[in-house]
């Protein structure tokens, strides 16, 4: 079975530790995505990567960055973790061009719950 | 660019009544629709796809969705709501001449009410 790892499912970090969450796919996608989720806003996109060493912004940006060195691992980072960055983080990916019937749109991990304290 | 509604921030139905989870959407070319389902402190789960064919399309867990493309609209169904069903539902839409982005709804909370 295909399958998004996220390292974590619970952490808690102090106010202004450099925080990273680590997001591992074993499906050979291109696309990688984070996201986080919090009550009534549904999901906002972070950043995402098209292919190893590219990222691009999303829609909110501010406070984070991303590595991606190789084609399966997804990194998010938080340089200095602050208590409005509390939320669930998830991370996706999907193929390239994905057409027709092979479509399956993304595949998400189980989520990082992160605190920050 | 590409948009989703779900005007429902809560459906509430009582188990074994049918179920209806509203999603709209908006694209300027031909869509790739989605529906995940979210599990309390899980990841996304894929539910179905309206892709191309038939305008009704069959997913897990006996869930069902009719794209419209009059309406705009990709409505989620079941016939007999459980109350394992209760959960966070997302609509999801692509545009097919408009790269890889899929964009998301706000979710709507589904309460099955034994």
């Amino acid at each position: 079975d295909v399958k998004v790892t996220q390292s974590s499912r619970y952490l808690v970090k102090r106010t202004g530790e450099k925080v990273f969450l680590e997001c591992v796919q074993d499906m050979d996608h291109e696309n990688m995505f984070w996201y986080r989720q919090d009550p009534g806003l549904g999901l906002r996109l972070i950043y995402f990567s098209y292919d190893v060493k590219m990222k691009e912004k999303g829609d909110i940006p501010e406070g984070y960055s991303v590595s991606r060195e190789k084609k399966e691992r997804f990194s998010l980072i938080l340089e200095s973790a602050s208590t409005n960055q509390t939320s669930m983080y998830l991370c996706a990916s999907s193929l390239l061009g994905q057409g027709g019937r092979r479509n399956y749109g993304y595949t998400f991990g189980s989520g990082t719950r992160l605190t920050v304290v | 660019a590409q948009s989703v509604a779900q005007p429902e921030d809560q459906v509430n139905v009582a188990e074994g009544n049918p179920l209806t989870v509203k999603c709209t959407y908006s694209v300027s070319g031909n869509p790739y629709l989605f529906w995940y389902v979210q599990y309390p402190n899980r990841g996304l789960q894929f539910l179905l796809k309206y892709i191309t064919g038939d305008n009704l399309v069959k997913g897990s867990y006996g869930f069902e969705a009719e794209f419209n493309k009059s309406q705009t609209s990709f409505h989620l169904k079941k016939p007999s709501a459980l109350v394992s069903d209760s959960a966070l539902y997302f609509c999801a839409v692509r545009d097919r001449n408009a790269g890889n982005m899929l964009t998301f709804g706000g979710g709507t909370r589904l309460m099955v009410k034994p």
